[in-house]
């Protein structure tokens, strides 16, 4: 597509309850990167994928989150079991080839746990 | 593992003054580094990067940024504010792998008239 795409914007679910968030990438772009970003911080790397692969999944802050990314376009950031601390803005971007190359980011969705 | 530091959360200048946002890192190997802008309700917009060629590198809106190794910083400039610069502004890094990067806190800067 023209850009990063992410869906849904916004997310309000109650404590303990699934929610997966989706991220479309621009789609000659190899590489997608999740961030967590807080109210008043900056964006915090979560995970990446190299086409399919995971290379890094050190930034995820517990095994509630888990991403996907099965054919190497699309990518899913599901978090189980949430809690309030999980509420924050999810960042998805993707770059051409990475290893440092120009990420665009998509618009966030806004997650909400009450 | 790598660091950002962003001197002052909030910064304010007057229309047409200079603008400077400040950004240090913490490595001992160049990465690479770059500058974001975030406009309400929008997602990160790239200002400018610097991949290890010219050590002032000129982005979009007029800004620039110079790369000091000896002082591990990458500060913000721009000679004279307008108006529609008023946003937030993050510095961010890349790690030792090259697809690990680093976020600043973000500076907001606002623009008086």
């Amino acid at each position: 597509g023209a850009g990063v795409s992410q869906s849904p914007r916004y997310k309000v679910t109650k404590r303990g309850q699934d929610v997966t968030l989706r991220c479309d990438p621009i789609s000659s772009h190899a590489t997608l990167y999740w961030y967590q970003q807080a109210l008043g911080q900056g964006p915090e790397f979560l995970t990446y994928f190299n086409y399919e692969a995971q290379p890094d999944k050190s930034g995820l802050p517990s095994d509630r989150f888990s991403a996907e990314r099965p054919e190497g376009s699309i990518s899913t950031l599901t978090i189980q079991r949430t809690e309030q601390r999980d509420s924050a803005m999810y960042r998805c971007a993707s770059s051409l080839t990475g290893s440092g190359d120009t990420q665009y980011f998509g618009p966030g969705t806004r997650l909400t746990v009450l | 593992a790598q660091s950002v530091t962003q001197l002052g959360s909030h910064v304010s200048v007057s229309e047409g003054a200079l603008v400077l946002l400040r950004c240090n890192y913490s490595s001992s190997v160049p990465p690479y580094l770059f500058w974001y802008v975030q406009y309400p309700n929008q997602g990160l917009q790239l200002l400018l990067k610097y991949t290890s060629a010219a050590t002032l590198v000129k982005g979009i809106n007029g800004f620039e940024a110079e790369f000091k190794k000896s002082e591990t910083s990458f500060h913000l400039t721009k000679p004279s504010a307008h108006m529609s610069d008023a946003a937030e502004y993050f510095c961010a890094v890349s790690g030792d792998n090259f697809n690990k990067f680093y976020f600043g806190s973000g500076t907001k800067l606002n623009v008086k008239p």
